[in-house]
């Protein structure tokens, strides 16, 4: 079976351009999170979805935003980029929130 | 608040020596505990979990780790080290009574090497 998988994996943007982050989840899993990871630091929270909804968010400014699509995918889309946006995105599945989650192997950004 | 503490960024041992890596925790509730392996430019990838029941918990690659609810630790261990398991180590906990409040919290990682 396919793990979460996410798209692009790497992609330069420039600042104050605008980027769009896709992930699939596991099949059968509902819930999808987005995590921010800058080099040599742990995961950051930034949104759990489940059944098209937001379930948390984390502390991230307004330019962040995301949303689940009916069958579960989800996008991850940041606006106005600043150069401290540069950092490996992480998109993660469960089945519930609350459940174990499983990441997809990441988006890497590079905000010049 | 919920926190999680890798007490050290780094730890080394060398292969076939056992190996610890440290994790504390502070939670309100009872816990749900993770640890999560990343391997060098890959995401994260699931170990093992304590959710209820026996204290020690078995996970993937021969590792295990061990709740101790005194010591609100959740060190994972392995009995010989390989010089693959070189990479970084995640932590995390969810507090279980937390209601909605689903969010894991996350440890600073600690980077194992692991010498041949």
């Amino acid at each position: 079976d396919a793990g979460v998988t996410q798209s692009p994996t790497h992609l330069i943007k420039t600042r104050g351009q605008h980027v769009t982050l896709r992930c699939s989840p596991i099949s059968g899993h509902k819930s999808v999170s987005w995590y921010q990871q800058v080099l040599g630091q742990g995961p950051q929270f930034i949104f759990q979805y489940y059944e098209k909804e937001e379930r948390g968010r984390g502390n991230f400014p307004d330019r962040f935003s995301a949303r689940q699509f009916p069958n579960y995918s989800s996008e991850l889309n940041v606006n106005a980029l600043l150069l401290g946006d540069s950092a490996l995105y992480l998109c993660a599945s469960s089945s519930l929130p609350g459940n174990t989650i499983y990441f997809g192997e990441g988006s890497w950004l590079t905000v010049v | 608040a919920q926190s999680v503490a890798q007490p050290e960024d780094q730890v080394n041992v060398a292969e076939g020596n056992p190996l610890t890596v440290k994790c504390t925790y502070s939670v309100s509730g009872n816990p749900y505990l993770f640890w999560y392996v990343q391997y060098p430019n890959r995401g994260l990838q699931f170990l093992l979990k304590y959710i209820t029941g026996d204290n020690l918990v078995k996970g993937s690659y021969g590792f295990e780790a061990e709740f101790n609810k005194s010591q609100t630790s959740f060190h994972l261990k392995k009995p010989s080290a390989l010089v693959s398991d070189s990479a970084l180590y995640f932590c995390a906990v969810r507090d279980r009574d937390a209601g909605n409040n689903r969010k894991l919290i996350w440890g600073l990682g600690t980077s194992l090497a692991v010498n041949p």
